[in-house]
């Protein structure tokens, strides 16, 4: 069975500085990948997705992120943070069959 | 066009009662999902919805659980004699259909639902 691991519960960063979520998943094949973003006591807002093709996708708010199959991640980025972006962050893996498959969050905190 | 909606955004109620929670997905969305969001379990999957067909119901926790869906649209989650282990914030989901591996679902803003 799929699996997704996101290894870092919590991460503060400094509004303007870069910040990077890191995202790890477990299936045999391409899985297709989603980072959802959520707001608090807001339902799941999709930040990007991955199906195939280039492996840096980009996505709304100015994130992306990098599929790299040989380290079966895919972490999503942002240059420069803005303290909007304090939400919690979710990755997510859509293999076979309609369900996902969540990590467990990370919590990010934007210090001004 | 409208999101996803769900009803009651809150809802607070006593061990042992039963609770419907309901949740309209996007208009021409064909598949709509089921997703309870815990501190202990994080985000579980309960159950897909392909028409008013129930095709994996994998993730219902217990018999207590149960949800339908009638006119392809607007579906009910019942959770019967509701326990405390039971507060969660339930999450809905649609996505156009389920025809390829390639769809995206798009989430409801969720009903938090309290048992105490």
């Amino acid at each position: 069975a799929q699996s997704v691991t996101q290894p870092d519960i919590h991460i503060t960063v400094s509004e303007g500085a870069s910040l990077e979520l890191r995202c790890n998943y477990s299936y045999g094949a391409t899985p297709y990948l989603f980072w959802y973003v959520q707001s608090p006591g807001q339902g799941l807002q999709l930040l990007l997705k991955y199906f195939s093709g280039d492996t840096l996708v980009q996505g709304i708010k100015g994130f992306e992120a990098e599929f790299k199959r040989s380290q079966s991640s895919f972490n999503l980025r942002k240059p420069s943070v803005h303290w909007s972006d304090a939400a919690e962050y979710f990755c997510a893996v859509k293999a076979a069959g309609n369900k996902l498959t969540f990590g467990g969050g990370t919590r990010v905190l934007v210090k001004p | 066009g409208a999101g996803v909606s769900q009803s009651p955004s809150n809802k607070v109620t006593e061990k042992g009662k039963d609770v419907e929670l309901r949740c309209d997905p996007i208009s021409g969305h064909t598949a709509l999902y089921w997703y309870r969001q815990s501190l202990g379990q994080g985000l579980e999957f309960l159950i897909y919805f392909q028409g008013n067909s129930a095709p994996d119901k994998s993730g219902l926790p217990s018999d207590r659980f149960s949800a339908e869906r009638t006119g392809g649209s607007v579906s009910t989650l019942t959770i019967q004699r509701t326990q405390q282990e039971d507060s969660a914030v339930y999450l809905c989901a649609s996505s156009l259909s389920s025809g390829t591996d390639q769809e995206t679902q798009y989430f409801g803003p969720g009903t938090r639902l309290l048992v105490l």
